[in-house]
């Protein structure tokens, strides 16, 4: 089946700290991967992407390389702000498939 | 975000009563999803549509549970007879076409059953 498991929350960390945030995959042929972002009292927004192996989707300083190796896309961020304060969601569609796979989401809270 | 609405924002039914969610694709998207958040869970998918079409029901609820997006309109989800269980979060997103692998969130309609 297809599944996405990611690093439990929540994460505080300091401003200018750096971001880890875990995610790996079960999924059959060749997932597209996606990380979401979901600001207080907002929908979800696409952060950033990758349809195929070793591509490394980047956005707002945000990084996220898909290993198939290691069916992981962790999510990565040099030095973090308070306006990153939000939830974390990693997802894929599988191959052939139109809806998202979710995992549980990881809250993450950036203190000055 | 590329302007899915959602409403209402927030719904309060008691039990048995029905609760009708509603959403506005962004303009010039024709390809409709369902999702729901339970508490402290991720979201799960639940349906997809196209306009005046049921693609892919794998995730609904076999019963109580419906959805649909006319021709003109909205898409709605509509939920019958409510129960505690279905207090969630409900998320609608839209895509341009079905191959698209980008879909945008509406803000999601906060459903509480007492």
């Amino acid at each position: 089946g297809n599944s996405v498991t990611q690093m439990e929350g929540p994460v505080t960390l300091s401003e200018e700290a750096f971001l880890t945030i875990n995610c790996t995959y079960t999924a059959t042929g060749y997932p597209s991967l996606f990380w979401y972002v979901q600001y207080p009292g907002e929908g979800l927004q696409l952060l950033l992407k990758a349809t195929k192996a070793d591509d490394k989707g980047s956005n707002k300083g945000f990084e996220a390389t898909y290993r198939k190796e290691t069916t992981s896309f962790h999510l990565e961020k040099g030095s973090v702000q308070v306006s990153d304060s939000a939830v974390y969601f990693c997802a894929l569609t599988p191959t052939g498939a139109n809806n998202l796979f979710f995992g549980t989401g990881t809250r993450l809270t950036v203190i000055p | 975000n590329a302007g899915v609405m959602q409403n209402p924002r927030h719904l309060v039914r008691r039990r048995g009563q029905e609760a009708r969610l509603r959403c506005s694709p962004v303009k010039g998207h024709s390809h409709v999803y369902w999702y729901r958040q339970l508490p402290e869970e991720g979201l799960k998918f639940m349906v997809y549509l196209q306009k005046e079409n049921i693609i892919d029901e794998s995730g609904m609820p076999k019963e109580r549970f419906s959805a649909e997006f006319p021709k003109e309109g909205p898409s709605i989800l509509r939920i019958q007879q409510v129960v505690r269980g279905d207090s969630a979060a409900y998320f609608c997103a839209s895509s341009r076409t079905g191959r698209d692998n980008e879909q945008f969130f509406g803000p999601g309609t906060r459903l509480t059953v007492l």
